[in-house]
């Protein structure tokens, strides 16, 4: 079974900055099935990135994903307060199973 | 409007059984696989169960496996997750989870599951 590691666990930035979270995985992801999803506090998770790179319905370019492999990345460049919350991966592996990161917090 | 609403969830005690539903409505239910991800109290995400379109296959995590069984019944456009032999650590609540093409794209608001004496 594959183990995503996030890291930072917390990163604080200020409004304006650039972000970059990683996103280890301890085997290969098959087909770039990775994900990332934004969840604030009393919410649900959002679907932001897809398949390693691609934006989700109605996420700004300022979000982007990029990686393959074992090393994933989430940037999102000029910070706006909205933007401070918990992110999520998530891999979808060969045993049809899902494996969610234990979650890097951005705060001001 | 895709709509996943949860229900079923409560305070139960150690050894317990409970049964979470899931009512989808907005899109095609039997076309799509779904998932029951849960969240611990101030914890992370933690994927639980998997079913396929049809109910021919099944996965859960291996902290589940043998204690839950996931169903769908989609003439009802419903989704089930049956909890035997719960545990205080599965108290969390409970999301009913779409997939599209292996990732989540839509969240039910989620109903909470308390394990306790």
């Amino acid at each position: 079974e594959s183990v995503l590691t996030q890291s930072p666990g917390t990163l604080s930035l200020s409004p304006g900055d650039t972000a970059t979270l990683s996103c280890r995985a301890s085997q290969i992801v098959n087909g770039n099935f990775l994900a990332w999803y934004q969840q604030k506090p009393g919410q649900t998770p959002r679907l932001l990135i897809f398949g390693a790179s691609n934006r989700a319905t109605g996420i700004p370019d300022r979000i982007s994903g990029s990686g393959s492999g074992t090393d994933f990345t989430l940037t999102i460049t000029r910070l706006e307060p909205e933007d401070f919350a918990v992110y999520y991966c998530q891999q979808y592996d060969n045993s049809l199973t899902w494996t969610f990161g234990q979650g890097t917090k951005l705060e001001i | 409007e895709v709509q996943l609403v949860e229900s079923g969830g409560g305070l139960v005690q150690p050894g317990g059984s409970l049964r979470l539903s899931c009512e989808a409505s907005g899109f095609s239910f039997s076309s799509y696989w779904m998932h029951w991800v849960r969240q611990a109290p101030g914890k992370g995400l933690e994927w639980v169960s998997r079913i396929n379109t049809d109910e021919s296959s099944a996965s859960y995590a291996d902290s589940v496996k043998g204690r839950f069984a996931i169903s769908r019944d989609n003439a009802k456009n419903t989704l089930y997750l049956q909890m035997n032999s719960l545990r205080a650590e599965d108290t969390a609540v409970y999301y009913c989870v779409r997939d599209q093409l292996h990732y989540a794209d839509y969240w039910g608001q989620g109903t909470l599951v308390t394990v306790s004496s």
